[in-house]
């Protein structure tokens, strides 16, 4: 099957340091990888789309130089949460798209991440 | 610009009984929907999808789906309910696009369907 992993599954911080959370593809290449929040009691929305080598493409509103993400290989795409703060907690979800034969994509099982 | 939007964040049925979860959709282009399932701890997992085919879609788990135009509705049904069917429930959204799989979806907020014995 396809598997999609994260990690890690729930992580804390303080104010004002930064978190990367890992997105990885464990059977098949990913081409694109997609990352999304979801506010409690709240729909998953799209951040941002990441094609492996080149830069990523952020949905309106969503800042850049915050939510910084790296797709460097075609297994791992890694979101970094600069300088977090407590707004910036939510629940992250990564899905990953490319596996031959399967036209959809494979969701990861999430990242919680509270900033205190 | 698109949304779904579901009627219900909580639905509970008897074990045997049928399965309705609603969702409603808005989209200024034909859309492509889907419906996704979500078990604790567990990724999103595709149930079933309309690319514009045929209007009655079957999915995994004994799931369908009609696209209704007319009522801009993409409800989510299953005959019998199992109790393995508890989870939480997620409609979709995209614009159609070639390349099947590579969309971009907007989410309604869910519905947690709950089986009682």
């Amino acid at each position: 099957g396809a598997v999609v992993s994260q990690h890690p599954s729930w992580v804390i911080c303080k104010s004002g340091t930064s978190v990367k959370i890992e997105c990885r593809s464990l059977d098949f290449q990913a081409t694109t990888m997609f990352w999304y929040r979801q506010f409690p009691k709240q729909s998953l929305m799209l951040m941002a789309t990441s094609n492996e080598g080149s830069k990523a493409t952020y949905e309106q509103g969503v800042e850049k130089d915050k939510f910084l993400i790296n797709h460097a290989s075609l297994t791992l795409s890694t979101l970094t949460v600069t300088s977090a703060h407590p707004e910036d907690s939510s629940f992250y979800i990564c899905s990953a798209y490319g596996l031959a034969g399967y036209n959809e994509q494979f969701f990861g099982p999430g990242t919680r991440l509270t900033v205190l | 610009a698109q949304s779904v939007t579901q009627l219900g964040s909580h639905v509970s049925v008897s074990e045997g009984a049928l399965v309705l979860l609603r969702c409603n959709y808005s989209s200024s282009v034909p859309p492509y929907l889907f419906w996704y399932v979500q078990y604790p701890n567990q990724g999103l997992q595709l149930l079933l999808k309309y690319t514009s085919a045929a209007t009655l879609v079957k999915g995994i788990n004994g799931f369908e789906a009609e696209f209704k135009k007319s009522e801009t509705s993409f409800h989510l049904t299953k005959p019998s309910a199992h109790m393995s069917d508890a989870a939480e429930y997620f409609c979709a959204v995209s614009a159609p696009i070639s390349n099947f799989g590579n969309e971009k979806l907007t989410f309604g907020t869910g519905t947690r369907l709950t089986i009682i014995p």
